[in-house]
């Protein structure tokens, strides 16, 4: 079964400061992963999409890398702003299934 | 604003109740999902329906019944909750899983309370 982990659980960082969350899966079977940002009581908001098939994907101050082989990806956030502040979660997709992180909750303080 | 809308956005109701959740998506998804998430945890898969046909059911208990409609509609009915089913229920929509460079949609969720 896939097991997805999200380290750390928590950051808290100052204003400016560019930062790594870090996302492992157990089974590199898959055929996406997603990172996903959800606010307090709200949904979860789509941020990027990597395929089995690519090894990063960019957005803006954004940009995520996945290395199938050892299950690992990361979420690279620049120049972090507080607005930047939510729990980020990244899931992997096998078919219809989709398993997800813990997730890592940040802070950025002004 | 969610491509996906959820239906009502907050619910509290008694353990003997009955009532319904409901999602709609205007996007062509033929891929429709329900996940729980209780407070602090990540999301956790329920129902899948693909092409309006139950695909996934993670042994969830029978007073949750899933129903789809229709390609843009998703219901959720609920009977005989117990106090831990207290959780925000979230809907979501995607192209059915071949099409590997489709994100899945989330609606904001329906909030719902267990007395």
């Amino acid at each position: 079964k896939q097991e997805v982990t999200q380290i750390p659980a928590a950051l808290s960082v100052p204003e400016g400061e560019n930062l790594v969350l870090n996302c492992s899966f157990t089974d590199s079977a898959i055929y996406n992963l997603q990172w996903f940002r959800q606010d307090p009581g709200k949904g979860l908001t789509s941020l990027l999409l990597i395929q089995s098939s690519q090894r990063e994907q960019t957005s803006g101050r954004l940009n995520a890398s996945l290395d199938k082989s050892s299950g690992r990806s990361t979420l690279y956030i620049a120049a972090s702003q507080p607005g930047d502040s939510a729990t980020y979660l990244c899931a992997v997709s096998e078919a219809d299934d989709m398993r997800f992180g813990a997730g890592t909750r940040l802070t950025v303080k002004p | 604003d969610t491509e996906v809308t959820q239906t009502p956005k907050h619910l509290v109701m008694g353990m003997t109740n009955k009532k319904s959740l409901k999602c709609e998506q205007h996007m062509g998804h033929r891929a429709m999902y329900w996940y729980k998430q209780k407070a602090k945890k990540p999301p956790e898969l329920m129902f899948v329906y693909s092409y309006e046909k139950l695909s996934i059911n993670e042994s969830v208990p029978s007073r949750f019944s899933p129903e789809c409609p229709n390609s843009s509609l998703l219901n959720l009915h609920l009977h005989a909750l117990q106090p831990e089913d207290s959780a925000l229920y979230l809907c979501a929509s995607s192209r059915p899983g071949q099409d590997s460079n489709q994100p899945q949609h989330f609606g904001d969720g329906t909030r719902l309370s267990i007395l």
